[in-house]
C-alpha cells in the first residue's frame, strides 16, 4: 500500500497570505495525485487532479505541482472561505486509492 | 449534473451488518464511471472502502475486504454497501462518490450519512 503523508498538520495563515501545503508519497505515484478541500460538516470537494489540473469551477488561486513522490498545493491569497482541511489522494496504485491525513488551514 | 444521496440506518448494533444505499440522480449508473464508498471516523481522515462498476466488477480495500460487499442495482440507478461484523471502530460518516471514466479520483460526492455502532 502507498502511504501518503502531509505537512504541516496545521497551518495558520492570515487572510490574503499565501499558503503552501505539502504531500509526500511512500513511492512514486507519477502525476496521479488529487487534492480535496473539506469544510466542517461537508463532504470533500475535488480541487486538483493529475497533480496540477484544477477541477471544474475551482478558482485560479488554487494551484498544484509536483510529480513522483513530492507534491504541493498552493493557495495564492487566502480567502475566508478557504479555511478548511485539505487532503491529498493518490490513485496511481489502483485499485486501492489512499488519502493523506490532511492539513488544517486555520486563521492566524 | 450528477448528484449522489446516501441513505440507511444511522444506528447499527455491534456484530451486526451495516447497510447503506447511494442513489444516483442526474445521470446513469451505467455510464463509464466507477462508484465508490469512502468513510471518515469522527475527527479523523478519509478511508476508501471499495468501488463498483456498472458491470458488477468490484475492488475493495484489503483491510476491509473480508467484511465488505458492494453491489449495484441498475434498475434503480443505485449502488449499495454492506459491512458485516461491525464494531465501534466502524462508526463514521459514510460517503458515496463517483470516479470519472478511466480516472480514480472522486469528482462527485454525496453529502454523507453518519452511522454509529452501539448497543
Amino acid at each position: 500500500e502507498i502511504v501518503m503523508t502531509q505537512s504541516p498538520a496545521t497551518l495558520s495563515v492570515s487572510p490574503g497570505e499565501r499558503a503552501t501545503l505539502s504531500c509526500r508519497a511512500s513511492q512514486s505515484v507519477s502525476s496521479n495525485l488529487a487534492w480535496y478541500q473539506q469544510k466542517p460538516g461537508q463532504a470533500p470537494r475535488l480541487l486538483i487532479y493529475g497533480a496540477s489540473t484544477r477541477a471544474t469551477g475551482i478558482p485560479a488561486r488554487f494551484s498544484g505541482s509536483g510529480s513522483g513522490t513530492e507534491f504541493t498545493l498552493t493557495i495564492s491569497s487566502l480567502q475566508s472561505e478557504d479555511f478548511a482541511v485539505y487532503y491529498c489522494q493518490q490513485y496511481n496504485n489502483w485499485p486501492g486509492v489512499t488519502f493523506g491525513p490532511g492539513t488544517k488551514v486555520d486563521i492566524k | 449534473q450528477v448528484q449522489l444521496q446516501e441513505s440507511g440506518p444511522g444506528l447499527v448494533k455491534p456484530s451486526g451488518t451495516l447497510s447503506l444505499t447511494c442513489a444516483v440522480s442526474g445521470g446513469s449508473i451505467s455510464s463509464s464511471n466507477w462508484w465508490s464508498w469512502i468513510r471518515q471516523p469522527p475527527g479523523k481522515g478519509l478511508e476508501w472502502i471499495g468501488e463498483i462498476y456498472h458491470s458488477g466488477s468490484t475492488n475493495y480495500n484489503p483491510s476491509l475486504k473480508s467484511r465488505v460487499t458492494i453491489s449495484v442495482d441498475k434498475s434503480k440507478n443505485q449502488f449499495s454497501l454492506k459491512l458485516s461484523s461491525v464494531t465501534a471502530a466502524d462508526t463514521a460518516v459514510y460517503y458515496c462518490a463517483r470516479s470519472p471514466a478511466a480516472t480514480y479520483y472522486m469528482d462527485v460526492w454525496g453529502k454523507g450519512t453518519t452511522v454509529t455502532v452501539s448497543s
